[in-house]
């Protein structure tokens, strides 16, 4: 079965510092990939997905993610992060199982110190 | 303008109540979807429809029926509502062929 691993419930960051957040899944076939981020009280919105080719992957809100398959990851990384950034943010792989359904990690929640 | 809309935002309601969530969607999506999100944070899928067919039941209580009266809208209608029920309902759209994309801002159910 499809699972996803967010092995950090909490990360503080100092606004201005780099940010990564992992994530690591487990899926028999070649996955697709995604990060969403929900802010306090908001729903989910798409970063950034992964579906093939280019394994570093651009999203909104300049993140980036990088997909190793030989480490099962597909880590979220930011080179500054802003104090707007302070959220939960979740990693989900997709199953393709005949139809389609996203399986979530339990998210991380980001804090951003000033 | 917005994309995909629930409502209502907050419902509490004691055990046993039935209640309904409505979900509306106006970016012409073929697939619409229920997500459960626990006191954890913890998301699962419940149902997905494509053109009004349910595709997806994630082994959910009978007591949830969801109803698609067209590709737009997808409610979710919960009976003899209990405790464990208590948690965010996220409606969701994607095009036909792509994954949940677009999400609503959810509804908070407390169950009392």
């Amino acid at each position: 079965a499809q699972s996803v691993t967010q092995p950090d419930i909490h990360i503080t960051v100092s606004e201005g510092a780099s940010l990564e957040l992992r994530c690591n899944y487990s899926y028999g076939a070649t996955p697709y990939l995604f990060w969403y981020v929900q802010s306090p009280g908001q729903g989910l919105q798409l970063l950034l997905k992964y579906f093939s080719g280019d394994t570093l992957v651009q999203g909104i809100k300049g993140f980036e993610a990088e997909f190793k398959r030989s480490q099962s990851s597909f880590n979220l990384r930011k080179p500054s992060v802003h104090w707007s950034d302070a959220a939960e943010y979740f990693c989900a792989v997709g199953a393709n199982t005949g139809f389609q359904k996203l399986v979530f990690g339990t998210g991380t929640r980001l804090l951003v110190s000033p | 303008d917005t994309a995909v809309s629930q409502t209502p935002k907050y419902l509490v309601t004691q055990m046993g109540n039935d209640k309904s969530i409505k979900c509306e969607q106006n970016l012409g999506h073929d697939t619409m979807y229920w997500y459960k999100q626990d006191s954890k944070k913890f998301l699962k899928i419940m149902f997905s429809y494509n053109n009004k067919e349910l595709i997806i039941n994630e082994t959910v209580p009978n007591r949830f029926s969801p109803k698609s009266p067209d590709k737009a809208h997808l409610n979710l209608h919960i009976n003899s509502l209990e405790l464990g029920d208590s948690a965010v309902y996220f409606c969701a759209s994607s095009p036909q062929g792509g994954w949940a994309a677009f999400f609503g801002q959810g509804t908070r159910l407390t169950v009392v």
